[in-house]
């Protein structure tokens, strides 16, 4: 079935520091693919979208390109800031819901 | 505009009892879906409405049931309630049924304790 396998974290980093987080999938068809942010107490917020392959998504400074051929959507930024500080989900589309992986906490330290 | 709004915010229940949450979408939204998020892991997809039709259900026991309201609003109730079922529950609303290409916009979501 359709699946999203994400880098465990949690991932500390110092502000400006370069960030990736790794993300692979399991599809059937051709998926959407999203990453999402989660803020302490808050629900989810959408980040950045790809709809098909070599698509980039990008917002914010973060950005994430669609590889068919690796089956990958990583998430990266050039310099994160204390305020980049949530848990990071990366996400597909089956056909009526998205599924989600586990998350990745990532704390930026001053 | 306002966004997806769920209430309550937390909800404190007993082993057994059943609890009924609530979710109005985003205007002109007619697809709401439920999430449950335990602590520390991704969102699961529980059921999708649209148009006042269940449209996908995820693997859930029949303890949880839906239903959507012809204003598009959404009730997610759990019956027999048990200590596993404690979870943030999330709200998602979209402008159509199909999950590609559409964004989903997702509420604050109600986090639910079972004591």
């Amino acid at each position: 079935g359709d699946s999203v396998t994400q880098m465990e974290g949690p991932v500390t980093l110092s502000e400006e520091a370069f960030l990736t987080i790794n993300c692979t999938y399991t599809a059937t068809g051709y998926p959407s693919l999203f990453w999402y942010v989660q803020y302490p107490g808050e629900g989810l917020q959408l980040l950045l979208k790809a709809t098909k392959a070599d698509d980039k998504g990008s917002n914010k400074g973060f950005e994430a390109t669609y590889r068919k051929e690796t089956t990958s959507f990583h998430l990266e930024k050039g310099s994160v800031q204390v305020s980049d500080s949530a848990v990071y989900f990366c996400a597909l589309t089956g056909a009526n819901n998205l599924f989600f992986g586990t998350g990745t906490r990532l704390t930026v330290i001053p | 505009d306002a966004g997806v709004t769920q209430s309550p915010t937390h909800l404190i229940k007993t082993r057994g009892q059943q609890v009924t949450l609530r979710c109005s979408p985003i205007s002109g939204h007619k697809s709401v879906s439920w999430y449950q998020q335990v602590l520390g892991q991704g969102p699961q997809f529980i059921f999708q409405y649209y148009e006042k039709e269940e449209r996908g259900r995820g693997n859930f026991p029949d303890r949880f049931s839906a239903r959507q309201f012809p204003n598009y609003s959404s009730e997610l109730n759990v019956n027999a309630l048990l200590l596993g079922d404690s979870a943030l529950y999330l709200c998602a609303s979209s402008p159509t049924g199909t999950a590609k290409n559409t964004e989903a916009f997702f509420g604050q979501g109600t986090r639910l304790t079972v004591v």
